[in-house]
């Protein structure tokens, strides 16, 4: 129940194209779900975050969009760039942010191509 | 914005030995901080909860013995690896709660590389 299973493994995307990655947990007290881009030899670094009362959040180029009854959720890279390349984690936690532990999930390894 | 340092970035040590990994907040208190493990590829394991003037909480399956912490003030939480083997080489991340733009977020510092010899 504490998991969070996240797919695909890796994706491999042209400029310009859309990267999607999936999420899905099980734990129905999960409230807060946030995506983590991570680049080599770095810390994780926040890119957005959701709550269950949204469907939807967008900010820039990134997009979450949230399946309540489904348990799932996922990140949209609108416009993909060269820089987007990296591994992106989705987490699942309560809120508020950062009081609770996070779960991650396995990791995307995300490769645009110039 | 929040800031989470961590200290060193790496560091290299012969089988046996003990290392320190430092985690500061730089510009905010932090009651609690969290210890990751990273291995090649893999997915962030979380270790422990550090509270700051209590003792840790770990994970099933982390040797409190192995891992000590401690989180003597708000703004600084260590992790000392104990006789250290090459299995412990690994990436150590922690994080901690702070704010940005008024809401809460856990933000995670740069990472700990650490290689046993």
């Amino acid at each position: 129940q504490q998991q969070v299973k996240q797919s695909p493994q890796s994706l491999i995307v042209q400029k310009g194209g859309i990267s999607i990655i999936n999420c899905a947990y099980e734990n129905t007290a999960f409230d807060y779900f946030p995506w983590y881009q991570q680049f080599p030899g770095k810390g994780p670094a926040l890119l957005i975050a959701i709550r269950p009362d949204v469907s939807e959040k967008k900010e820039g180029r990134f997009t979450i969009s949230f399946n309540k009854s489904a348990k799932q959720f996922s990140l949209h890279i609108m416009d993909s760039q060269p820089g987007d390349s990296a591994t992106y984690f989705c987490a699942a936690s309560m809120d508020p942010p950062g009081t609770y532990k996070y779960i991650f999930g396995t990791g995307t390894r995300l490769k645009v191509l110039a | 914005g929040a800031v989470v340092s961590q200290h060193p970035s790496w560091v290299i040590c012969k089988s046996g030995t003990s290392v320190k990994i430092e985690c500061r907040s730089l510009d905010f208190q932090a009651t609690t901080m969290f210890w990751y493990r990273q291995f090649p590829k893999q997915s962030l394991m979380l270790m422990a909860t550090s509270n700051e003037g209590s003792k840790a909480t770990y994970e099933q399956g982390v040797e409190k013995d192995k891992f000590l912490i401690n989180h003597a003030s708000l703004t600084l939480s260590t992790l000392t690896v104990t006789s250290a083997h090459p299995e412990d080489s690994s990436f150590y991340i922690c994080s901690a709660r702070g704010y940005r733009g008024g809401a809460g977020e856990l933000f995670f510092g740069e990472g700990s590389r650490l290689t046993v010899l």
